[in-house]
C-alpha cells in the first residue's frame, strides 16, 4: 500500500537556521504530495503542495520539490523563525481502490522547535 | 467560503460510556469526509471515510463507528469507550480528485478515564 516516511523528530533549531525535513514516499500511479502544519492544539493546515513530477510547492518561505526519481518531497526553509515551531506532516493523495475517493496518507509528523 | 466545524473541542469520558463526535461542513456539496485519530507521539491514522450519504468505509477494526446522515454531516460514535480510545480526533473534507487537498477541523481532544 501507499506509505510516507519522514524524518524522526524532534528537531530543534536556532532562529534563522536552515531547515530540512526529509520525506520519501511509496505509491502506485501518480500521487499528489502535500506538506501540512499543525500548531499546538489545532487541526492541520495545508502548507504547500505539488501535483506532478518536478513541481515546486512554496508558501511562507517554505519550499518542497516533487522528485519522482528519488520518490522524495523534502521540506526546506532558508531561515526559520520562532513562529515556525509546529509539527509538520508530509502526505500523499492517491486513489482508494474501489472507493471513488482519493485518500490522504500521512507520515508520522516531525516536531520542530525554534529557539530565539 | 467553505468551513468545517467540529465539536466538542475537549471531552473527558469514563470507560464504558458512549461517544458522539460531530462534524459539519459548510459552503460545499458532496464532499468526501474523513475521521482521523492522532495518538500522542504518533502520526495520523485514518479511521473512516465517506464518499456520500450512508456510504462509510472503515480502515481499521476498532471500537468506533461512523455515520453520515446528511451530505455535510459526519458523526463518530462508540457504544462503550475504552481507555485506548483516548486521543486527538480530526475531521476533514475534500472534493473528489487526486490534486485536491483536505481541510481539517480544529480537532477534539478525547480523554477516557
Amino acid at each position: 500500500g501507499d506509505s510516507v516516511t519522514q524524518m524522526e523528530g524532534p528537531v530543534t533549531l536556532s532562529e534563522e537556521a536552515f531547515l530540512t525535513i526529509n520525506c520519501t514516499y511509496t505509491a502506485t500511479g501518480y500521487p499528489s504530495l502535500f506538506w501540512y502544519v499543525q500548531y499546538p492544539g489545532e487541526g492541520l493546515q495545508l502548507l504547500l503542495k505539488a501535483t506532478k513530477a518536478d513541481d515546486k510547492g512554496s508558501n511562507k518561505g517554505f519550499e518542497a520539490t516533487y522528485r519522482k526519481e528519488t520518490t522524495s518531497f523534502h521540506l526546506e526553509k532558508g531561515s526559520v523563525q520562532v513562529s515556525d515551531s509546529a509539527v509538520y506532516f508530509c502526505a500523499l493523495s492517491a486513489s482508494a481502490s474501489g472507493a471513488g475517493s482519493y485518500q490522504l496518507t500521512f507520515g508520522k509528523g516531525t516536531k520542530l522547535s525554534v529557539i530565539p | 467560503s467553505q468551513t468545517i466545524h467540529q465539536w466538542p473541542a475537549t471531552l473527558v469520558q469514563p470507560v464504558g460510556s458512549p461517544l458522539s463526535l460531530e462534524c459539519t461542513v459548510e459552503g460545499t456539496s458532496n464532499p468526501n469526509l474523513y475521521w482521523y485519530r492522532q495518538a500522542a507521539g504518533r502520526g495520523l491514522q485514518l479511521l473512516f471515510y465517506s464518499v456520500g450519504i450512508g456510504q462509510i468505509s472503515s480502515e481499521v477494526p476498532q471500537n468506533l463507528s461512523a455515520s453520515r446522515p446528511q451530505d455535510r454531516q459526519f458523526i463518530l460514535s462508540s457504544k462503550k469507550l475504552l481507555l485506548s480510545d483516548s486521543g486527538f480526533y480530526l475531521c476533514a473534507w475534500n472534493l473528489f480528485g487526486v490534486h485536491t487537498e483536505a481541510f481539517f477541523g480544529q480537532g477534539t481532544r478525547l480523554t477516557v478515564v
